[in-house]
C-alpha cells in the first residue's frame, strides 16, 4: 500500500529564515510520481511541483527547492528567505502505476511571523 | 486558461438534511475527482470519472452519497441525508486522461458544516 508521513505539524518561523518541510513515502510501485501542493486560507489547492521516480534531480524554483532521495524515500521541500504569504498548509502526495490514486499526507502548517 | 469552479463555496445544514455541490473541470479535461478532506487531514478521494463513467468510487459511501457526470463535463455531488460527520471541505479537481503521472488541478472547494 501506498502511504505519505508528514511528520511535522506545524512549524513556525519568522519571515526570512529558511525552513524545511519533511516528506516520507512508501511504495511498491517501480514508477511513481510525487507532488507538493499549497493550500492557502483561501482552501484551493496549489500545484507546486511534480517529480518521477526515476529523475533524482534536485530542483529550484526561486525561493523554492526540492530534495528527492531515493535511498530514504524523502522528497523535502526548503522555501529560502520565508515570506508572510509563504504561511499555508502544504501536502505532499505520492501516486504510481499500480494505482492512480493521489495519496496525501496529513499535511504541514507553516505560518511566517512578520 | 480558466481553472476548475465549485460552487457554492459555504453551505451550512442540518443533519439529515440533503446537499448538492457543483463542479465544472478545466476545459479539454476528461478525468474528473471529488476529494473530501477533514480538517486537519489530507484529501481523500471519493470518487474519479473518466468522461461521464466512474472509474474508481471505492471510497464513497453510497448508501448517503451519489455523484454523477452528466455529457462528460460538469459533476454533482449529493449527499442524502447529511451527517455531523460530514463536515468537510469537499473539494473537485481534473486532468488530462487520468493516468498517474499527470497533475491533478483544484478547485477552491466547498466547505460544508453540518448541524
Amino acid at each position: 500500500a501506498q502511504k505519505v508521513t508528514q511528520a511535522q505539524t506545524e512549524i513556525s518561523v519568522v519571515e526570512k529564515e529558511d525552513v524545511t518541510l519533511d516528506c516520507v513515502y512508501e511504495t511498491r510501485d517501480t514508477t511513481y510520481y510525487l507532488f507538493w501542493y499549497k493550500q492557502p486560507p483561501s482552501g484551493e489547492l496549489v500545484f507546486l511541483i511534480r517529480r518521477n521516480s526515476f529523475d533524482e534531480q534536485n530542483e529550484i524554483s526561486g525561493r523554492y527547492s526540492w530534495n528527492f532521495q531515493k535511498s530514504t524515500s524523502s522528497f523535502n521541500f526548503t522555501i529560502t528567505a520565508s515570506q508572510v504569504v509563504d504561511s499555508a498548509v502544504y501536502f505532499c502526495a505520492l501516486t504510481g502505476d499500480s494505482s492512480y490514486k493521489l495519496i496525501f499526507g496529513s499535511g504541514t502548517r507553516l505560518l511566517v511571523r512578520p | 486558461e480558466a481553472g476548475v469552479a465549485q460552487s457554492p463555496r459555504y453551505k451550512i445544514i442540518e443533519k439529515r438534511q440533503s446537499v448538492a455541490f457543483w463542479c465544472n473541470p478545466i476545459s479539454g479535461h476528461a478525468t474528473l475527482y471529488w476529494y473530501q478532506q477533514i480538517l486537519g487531514q489530507g484529501p481523500k478521494l471519493l470518487i474519479q470519472f473518466q468522461n461521464n463513467g466512474v472509474v474508481d468510487d471505492s471510497q464513497l459511501p453510497k448508501d448517503r452519497f451519489s455523484a454523477e457526470r452528466l455529457k462528460g463535463v460538469d459533476s454533482t455531488l449529493k449527499i442524502q441525508p447529511a451527517k455531523l460527520e460530514d463536515s468537510a471541505v469537499y473539494l473537485c479537481a481534473s486532468s488530462l486522461a487520468g493516468t498517474e503521472r499527470e497533475t491533478q488541478y483544484f478547485g477552491p472547494g466547498t466547505r460544508l458544516l453540518v448541524l
